[in-house]
């Protein structure tokens, strides 16, 4: 089975860090790029952050809202993508998901998401 | 950024009645367009892509289609499951943006 777990979220302090985690199995983790998508409470999707398969140079794309703050990266040998969330704001608080990006026509879509992990962001 | 806009924002309507749900992108995204479904506490789930393909499992009530600019997604005759928020998502520029969602409640 396809799957997609979340890990590392919880209550952390505005400026401080946190290191998410996105566990995968099912698939050969290393021939997809990755994504992370976040919703505020009550809110809609917002896009984070990808990463290609290192066949593409696992080069990455980040959200202007977390560019420089955020950095996506993966550890194919033991199937794990990673958001390291530096610098954290009030408004980062949501859960994340990540999801698995399938190349279609020269463009990624998502197609498997993980159950998400909620990040709040308080004093 | 593209922005993606979505109505009606809610929709009512009855089980087996067909839900018709609208899609528009700023600026032309060629057919890399998805439509994902959410349930309350759950993740979004994909329903279609390139703007018409559904996705592996999903019912074929559920279809998608463009005309013109506006990317629709059509369910043909609604169950009790399928009441849920939906969302359109473009993925042909970065930053990927998502639409803001349709209610389709009872």
């Amino acid at each position: 089975e396809v799957q997609l777990v979340e890990s590392g979220g919880g209550l952390v302090q505005p400026g401080r860090s946190l290191r998410l985690s996105c566990t995968a199995s099912g698939f050969t983790f290393g021939d997809y790029a990755m994504t992370w998508v976040r919703q505020a409470p009550g809110k809609g999707l917002e896009w984070v952050s990808f990463i290609r398969s290192k066949s593409y140079g696992a080069t990455t794309e980040y959200a202007a809202s977390v560019k420089g703050r955020f950095t996506i990266s993966r550890d194919d040998f033991n199937t794990i993508a990673y958001l390291q969330m530096n610098g954290l704001k009030t408004e980062d608080t949501a859960v994340y998901y990540c999801a698995r990006g399938l190349l279609g026509n020269s463009h990624y879509y998502f197609d498997i998401w993980g159950q998400g992990t909620l990040v709040t962001v308080s004093s | 950024e593209v922005v993606m806009t979505q109505s009606p924002a809610t929709l009512s309507v009855s089980p087996g009645e067909r839900a018709t749900l609208s899609c528009r992108a700023s600026q032309s995204v060629s057919n890399n367009l998805a439509w994902f479904q959410q349930k309350p506490g759950q993740a979004p789930r994909l329903l279609i892509y390139d703007a018409s393909t559904r996705a592996t499992g999903i019912p074929d009530r559920f279809s998608g289609s463009v005309s013109g600019t506006e990317f629709i997604l059509t369910i043909s005759s609604l169950q009790s499951e399928d009441f849920a928020v939906y969302y359109c998502q473009q993925y042909h520029y970065w930053p990927r943006t998502f639409g803001q969602g349709t209610n389709l409640e009872i």
